[in-house]
C-alpha cells in the first residue's frame, strides 16, 4: 500500500502571501491530520479532519485552515504569511478518527517565509 | 493543559549498548502512547505503541513499558545499531472522537561506533 503523500516537498514564499499544501491520505483511511513542526515549539497539531469534516483543532491563528475533500485527500492553507510560519508541515492519516487510532505521517512539506 | 515532558533530549550510547528514552505526561485520560523515529528530511514513523491496559510491549530490539500510575511510559532499545540514530519522539492522546497526539519534544540519538 502507497504510504501518505505530500505535496509539494519543498516551497518558499515571501510574507503575506498564502500557501496550499496538498495531503493524500493511505488508501481506505479517511481521517487527515496537519501537524507543524519547527526548531522551537516540536511537533503542534493544527487540525484534523474525518468525513470532511474538522473534528479537531489546534491552539493555532485563523490563517491556518483547511480541507478534506469526498476522497480523503486534504488541503492545508495559510493566508498572509509570516516569518514564523517557516516549518516543516505534515500530514498524517489513519483509517478512523478517535484518540486511539495509530497515525501515519507523510514525508511533510517544508515552508521557508522569507 | 495537555502535556508530555521527554527526557534525555540528547543521548549518545556505544554501539551494542542499550538505549532508554523516558517521558511523563500530564493528562490522566490518556490511554495511547506511540513512538515514532524521525530521519532526516523524512516524516516521523511509528515504530511501537502500547495502550493503557498493557504494561509493557516488545517488538525485537525495541520495547515499551507503561505506568499508568506513575504517568509514565520510556522506550528501550536494546543492541543498538547505526541505523538506530535519528530523532525519536513519545507521544500520547486520549479516548475521545477526534484524532489528536500530543508529542514530547524529542531525543535525539546518536550510535557511536
Amino acid at each position: 500500500k502507497a504510504g501518505v503523500t505530500q505535496t509539494p516537498r519543498y516551497l518558499i514564499k515571501t510574507r503575506g502571501q498564502q500557501v496550499t499544501l496538498s495531503c493524500s491520505p493511505i488508501s481506505g483511511h479517511r481521517s487527515v491530520s496537519w501537524y507543524q513542526q519547527t526548531p522551537g515549539q516540536g511537533l503542534q497539531f493544527l487540525f484534523e479532519y474525518f468525513s470532511e469534516t474538522q473534528r479537531n483543532k489546534g491552539n493555532f491563528p485563523g490563517r491556518f485552515s483547511g480541507r478534506q475533500f469526498s476522497n480523503s485527500r486534504s488541503e492545508m492553507n495559510v493566508s498572509t504569511l509570516e516569518l514564523g510560519d517557516s516549518a516543516l508541515y505534515l500530514c498524517a492519516s489513519s483509517p478512523r478518527t478517535g484518540g486511539e487510532e495509530t497515525q501515519y505521517f507523510g514525508p511533510g512539506t517544508r515552508l521557508l517565509v522569507l | 493543559g495537555e502535556n508530555v515532558e521527554q527526557h534525555p533530549s540528547t543521548l549518545s550510547v556505544q554501539e551494542g549498548d542499550s538505549a532508554v528514552i523516558k517521558c511523563t505526561y500530564s493528562d490522566s485520560a490518556s490511554n495511547y502512547f506511540p513512538w515514532y523515529k524521525q530521519e532526516l528530511g523524512k516524516g516521523p514513523q511509528l515504530i511501537i505503541d502500547i495502550r493503557s491496559n498493557v504494561g509493557e510491549k516488545k517488538d525485537q530490539r525495541i520495547a515499551v513499558t507503561l505506568n499508568k500510575t506513575a504517568k509514565h511510559f520510556s522506550l528501550h532499545i536494546t543492541e543498538t545499531q547505526p541505523e538506530d540514530s535519528a530523532v525519536y519522539f513519545c507521544a500520547s492522546s486520549g479516548y475521545s472522537s477526534a484524532s489528536k497526539i500530543i508529542f514530547g519534544s524529542g531525543t535525539r540519538l546518536s550510535i557511536r561506533p
